[in-house]
């Protein structure tokens, strides 16, 4: 059963520059959040997908957006990339529709590391 | 608001000791409580996730508690291992929301042998 896949693993960009990131949720689940984890820090929610739509969102601007596909795959995309936004992404899968996956339970994947330099 | 804090910032202890590791939350109107395991560069791992009905759940040498009346949970780990060093995460949800969850800034342990 593969869990959270996340894709890239390690990426550079430039200020200025855009990112997009990949995730592939956990078998059974339905649900992609997506988390920015500075150095040292707690993970900080940046926005949720569920059906195709954004559903939460964290206190991030709007240079952060994101998509989700019908296979439950998502992308998070940063525009007009800045040094403060060097972080761990890191995806989490979970189940809101009904049935033995709505447990509550969050899995998260490897996360990509983005430098921007 | 939701706020976490994770009590003590780092530990070290010697091998074969058992631990306790803290966790408080401000908004005691939570329906679950999950506590995580990351390794240095590392994604999170799921170690525990404590629904409210429940008072403690347990994974091997692993226990974890739920006080939702104090704010309260803790995460034991019993006779500890050098593969135990990791920093250890608690994270509370937003009100009734799924997936959106309020982390601590966790408790970096080091287990030596």
């Amino acid at each position: 059963d593969a869990g959270v896949t996340q894709s890239p693993t390690h990426l550079i960009k430039t200020r200025g520059q855009q990112v997009t990131l990949r995730c592939s949720p956990k078998s059974g689940h339905d649900t992609v959040s997506w988390y920015q984890q500075a150095l040292g820090q707690g993970p900080q929610f940046i926005f949720q997908y569920y059906e195709e739509e954004e559903r939460q969102r964290g206190n991030f601007p709007d240079r952060f957006s994101g998509h989700q596909f019908p296979n439950y795959s998502s992308e998070l995309n940063v525009n007009a990339l800045l040094l403060g936004d060097s972080a761990l992404y890191l995806c989490a899968s979970s189940s809101i529709a009904g049935g033995p996956f709505r447990t509550g339970e969050l899995f998260f994947g490897e996360g990509s590391r983005l430098t921007v330099l | 608001k939701q706020e976490v804090t994770q009590i003590p910032a780092a530990l070290s202890v010697p091998e074969g000791e058992n631990l306790v590791l803290n966790c408080s939350f401000t908004d005691s109107a939570i329906y679950n409580l999950q506590w995580f395991r990351q390794d240095p560069g590392k994604g999170l791992t799921s170690l525990l996730l404590i629904q409210s009905s429940q008072r403690e759940q347990t994974s091997g040498r692993l226990n974890a508690s739920l006080d939702k009346s104090s704010g309260r949970s803790t995460l034991y780990i019993a006779a500890s291992q050098p593969g135990d060093s990791a920093t250890y995460l608690c994270a509370a949800p937003v009100g009734g929301s799924q997936g959106n969850l309020i982390f601590g800034k966790g408790t970096k342990l080091s287990v030596k042998p």
